[in-house]
């Protein structure tokens, strides 16, 4: 089985920076993700690890340690419009299918972002 | 690219109707998959298709949901009979090749059932 934690809320300041956590446990890990979902929107592609280490892309960066089933990712310079849910997501191999891919979603954590 | 593309945008349906939901993925993409978003449960999988073969449908809920696939650009999820415990938004991704790096998300379908 896999098991994903995520804070449920957090809150930071426009112009502020955040680092949201993902802690997981799965057999079989191929990579995680990270997802933006604004209110009522379907969720969009962050940042994909799957090697241990930093990966920026412009004002967000994951990182991850594979020892550790750990992963963060860092939003700098905040704006009102990053209030959103933050979706960490665990791709593993199903066995049974020999490659084929399995994602699975943490809860989210809400990031509402105050003036 | 229009992107993946859900039908309808929204559902309301009352309780023990049949109610079938539509996706067609992005074009050249060879991995599709359900889900089914609620505020107790999150987002989860429901089934997987891959080169428009079911591959892991451990998370459909039980035998009155149904998925198919009947060729690479259409995909449907039906439920029958329909309960009001199934109300939730069910998003249709597809995404490409074995490194399947991205699932690109549709707008999903917002399903009411009274």
């Amino acid at each position: 089985g896999q098991n994903i934690d995520q804070p449920t809320e957090m809150t930071a300041t426009e112009g502020a920076i955040v680092q949201i956590n993902c802690t997981y446990q799965t057999s079989g890990f191929n990579g995680l993700f990270w997802y933006q979902q604004h209110a009522g929107e379907a969720p969009t592609f962050l940042s994909y690890n799957v090697l241990d280490g930093l990966e920026e892309k412009g004002r967000f960066s994951s990182f991850l340690s594979r020892s550790k089933g750990y992963s963060y990712l860092l939003l700098k310079e905040l704006q009102m419009k990053d209030s959103a849910s933050y979706l960490c997501a665990v791709r593993s191999l199903v066995v049974s299918s020999g490659s084929a891919r399995q994602l699975t979603f943490g809860s989210g954590t809400q990031l509402t972002v105050l003036p | 690219d229009a992107g993946v593309i859900q039908s309808p945008r929204h559902e309301v349906t009352e309780m023990g109707q049949e109610v079938t939901l539509r996706c067609k993925p992005i074009s050249g993409h060879n991995s599709l998959f359900w889900y089914r978003q609620t505020m107790m449960r999150g987002l989860e999988l429901l089934i997987y298709f891959n080169n428009n073969v079911p591959i892991d449908d451990s998370g459909m809920p039980e035998d009155r949901f149904s998925a198919k696939m009947p060729n690479a650009s259409f995909s449907t999820l039906k439920i029958q009979p329909s309960e009001p415990r199934d109300s939730a938004v069910y998003f249709c991704a597809s995404s490409l090749g074995s490194s399947g790096s991205e699932q690109f998300f549709g707008p999903g379908t917002r399903l009411t059932v009274l």
